[in-house]
């Protein structure tokens, strides 16, 4: 089993949808948890960390499920321009930095 | 300033050649690390370094040798790569796990062929 596991998509949706994308992680001891977007031959940028609380930033909204090990995130309004690969990150190793990443979603927004 | 720069951006190399690949941060981060991807797949992470000191090493093959000069500079000396080689390689740093911002920033890439 993969350490973080996503459904790669792509997802085909039009302007102004609202869209989930999940990921869930095999080890229980990892700490903390990002959404990074990745557009096409370019690097990983980070989209919002993932909070126990759960966390808003503009459209976007991440949640966290630590009991299912678990984690969402969902864009509202969706625009052209997130069109983009969504990566979800998990820092899987307790004193270290092991950031591991699941395979990515793609996203495609369509007018 | 929340920039991680490498260079080259491009390099073409020879099964012979030794090359260095370098990366730079002035966020007083103290985590760095390598990642390789392939097209069309997520970043593998190589190595990480804490404090300077290699942390992690996911069994990276010895032609892939990383060195942390300093700081702020972490390298990835190549020799006798193979064509399979041939990737996206990411540079990124971040705070010490345990503090409270853990993000990752990562570098622009340097896309290696190997010929």
């Amino acid at each position: 089993r993969k350490e973080v596991e996503q459904d790669p998509g792509p997802f085909n949706v039009p302007e102004g949808a609202t869209v989930a994308f999940n990921c869930t992680y095999s080890n229980s001891a990892s700490q903390s948890f990002f959404w990074y977007r990745q557009d096409c031959r370019k690097e990983p940028k980070l989209l919002m960390s993932v909070y126990s609380s759960g966390n808003e930033d503009g459209r976007f909204t991440a949640q966290l499920n630590r009991a299912s090990q678990y984690i969402s995130l969902l864009i509202r309004d969706s625009k052209l321009s997130d069109s983009a690969t969504y990566l979800c990150v998990v820092n899987s190793q307790t004193g270290f930095q092991k950031l591991v990443f699941g395979t990515g979603t793609r996203l495609l927004v369509s007018p | 300033d929340t920039e991680v720069t490498q260079t080259p951006k491009h390099l073409v190399m020879g099964m012979t050649n030794k090359k260095s690949l370098k990366c730079e941060q002035h966020m007083g981060h103290r985590a760095m690390y390598w990642y390789k991807q392939k097209a069309k797949k997520p970043p593998e992470l190589m190595f990480v370094y804490s404090y300077e000191k290699l942390s992690i090493n996911e069994s990276v093959p010895s032609r892939f040798s990383p060195e942390c000069p300093n700081s702020s500079l972490l390298n990835l000396h190549l020799h006798a790569l193979q064509p399979e080689d041939s990737a996206l390689y990411l540079c990124a740093s971040s705070p010490l796990w345990g503090t409270e911002n853990t993000e990752a920033f990562f570098g622009q890439g340097t896309r290696l062929t190997v010929v």
